[in-house]
């Protein structure tokens, strides 16, 4: 059975501040998801890791992937307000890329 | 224009009816999807639809029950509703095996 670890789950850290989002998964994949949940609301989709090394960049957070380790990374620069919610890694596997293994979610908290 | 659409957006009922909440997508994909969402916010999925036909069929009591008419909708209909239903249902479209589109949730609440 898939089982795919976040950590921290719970981050509060201050504007400007760099800090980094582990997401560690059990089996091979190699489509990793990172969503964004703002307080009673939908999930929205910030990136999609297809395979091995990739790496992607919008605004203030960049994503990796490595398949070897399975670990993937949501790294956040310089943080500002507005990227206070709640940050999920999911994985597809566990038998069929259309199931998707969420974590538990990091929620993130920045401070002024 | 509302890509995943769910209805409707809370229901509050009592314990032992049957509800049904309902998921229409205008993406033309072919793939559709129900989680669960529990207090802790821990996601979970329930049903995939793949061009109306089952392909993932979690481990949820059969009081749970998915029907997809066609590739654009796909509803839950829950009978002989518990207090531990109560949670946030999302709906979810994908063009296959891709990156899943959520819809707006529906917050169910039994009491």
């Amino acid at each position: 059975e898939l089982k795919v670890e976040q950590n921290p789950l719970f981050l509060s850290m201050q504007e400007g501040k760099n800090y980094t989002i582990y997401c560690n998964y059990s089996t091979t994949s190699d489509r990793l998801y990172w969503y964004r949940q703002d307080p009673g609301k939908s999930l929205e989709s910030l990136f999609v890791l297809l395979s091995n090394g990739a790496v992607k960049q919008e605004g203030r957070l960049m994503a990796s992937l490595d398949t070897k380790a399975r670990l993937s990374t949501l790294h956040i620069t310089a943080a500002v307000h507005d990227l206070s919610a709640t940050y999920f890694c999911a994985v597809a596997g566990g038998g069929s890329n259309y199931k998707l293994t969420f974590g538990k979610g990091t929620l993130l908290t920045v401070n002024p | 224009d509302t890509a995943v659409s769910q209805t409707p957006k809370y229901l509050v009922t009592q314990m032992g009816n049957d509800k049904s909440i309902k998921c229409e997508q205008n993406l033309g994909h072919d793939t559709m999807y129900w989680y669960k969402q529990d207090s802790k916010k821990f996601l979970k999925i329930m049903f995939s639809y793949n061009n109306k036909e089952l392909i993932i069929n979690e481990t949820v009591p059969n009081r749970f029950s998915p029907k997809s008419p066609d590739k654009a909708h796909l509803n839950l209909h829950i009978n002989s509703l518990e207090l531990g239903d109560s949670a946030v249902y999302f709906c979810a479209s994908s063009p296959s095996g891709t990156k899943q589109y959520f819809g707006p949730g529906t917050r169910l609440t039994v009491t």
